[in-house]
């Protein structure tokens, strides 16, 4: 069975300071995809990324980054220069290929303050 | 298109009391399934369907049935309600998981008091 730990519960910075959040996972299965979700205060929840294992480039969108290093089995998302819309709660998840279930980490809660 | 949708948005329930939690897509996705979120446990897998008359338990079962007579909706339901199933749920929907195509969507969930 998979395992996914994200072992920050909270993180709280002042805008404009990046944020790493951390991903560890746990599989035997040699193939599977990784995923953050964000969740707004709102609730909804919203897709943000999806990396392949057999892709190992990190990846970056506007002012998100994320370091995906097989070796350690990790996946970390970093926010750079943070705003107050980045408040949310933080998922990574884990999809073995071929396997119908998705496995979330525990969420990591972002604050931003002003 | 609408996406993924839920009813009702909220609901408190006596406990043994049973209703259905409603999700519909209109994105012809073969997979659709049903989470709950607790607090510090992220999502939990409850059941989940590949198709049309397909479904199958997932992580957090017990309690809740389902069935999927259609593409689009998928229904969520609780017989007897208890205070345990106090939780906000999630229903997801995608092509087939486990593929590059197969990232999963959510509707905006449904929150669930039982008292």
């Amino acid at each position: 069975a998979q395992k996914v730990t994200q072992a920050q519960t909270e993180i709280s910075v002042v805008e404009k300071e990046d944020v790493t959040l951390d991903c560890v996972y746990e599989t035997r299965d040699t193939t599977y995809y990784l995923f953050w979700y964000k969740q707004p205060p709102s609730g909804e929840l919203v897709f943000l990324i999806r990396r392949n294992s057999f892709d190992e480039q990190n990846e970056i969108s506007g002012r998100y980054s994320w370091n995906f290093q097989k070796s350690t089995s990790s996946f970390n998302f970093t926010i750079t220069a943070s705003q107050v819309v980045d408040s949310a709660v933080y998922f990574c998840a884990f999809n073995p290929t071929n396997d119908y279930k998705l496995s979330f980490g525990a969420g990591t809660t972002v604050t931003v303050r002003a | 298109n609408a996406g993924v949708t839920q009813t009702p948005k909220f609901q408190v329930l006596k406990t043994g009391q049973s209703m259905t939690l409603q999700c519909a897509q209109d994105m012809n996705h073969e997979y659709m399934s049903w989470y709950r979120q607790d607090p510090g446990m992220g999502l939990r897998l409850i059941h989940y369907s590949v198709g049309a008359g397909i479904t199958d338990q997932g992580e957090v079962p017990n309690g809740y049935n389902v069935s999927r007579s259609t593409t689009e909706d998928f229904p969520l339901r609780l017989l007897s309600a208890a205070p345990s199933q106090t939780s906000v749920y999630f229903c997801a929907s995608s092509q087939t998981p486990g593929q590059p195509w197969g990232t999963q969507y959510f509707g905006p969930g449904t929150r669930l008091l039982v008292l």
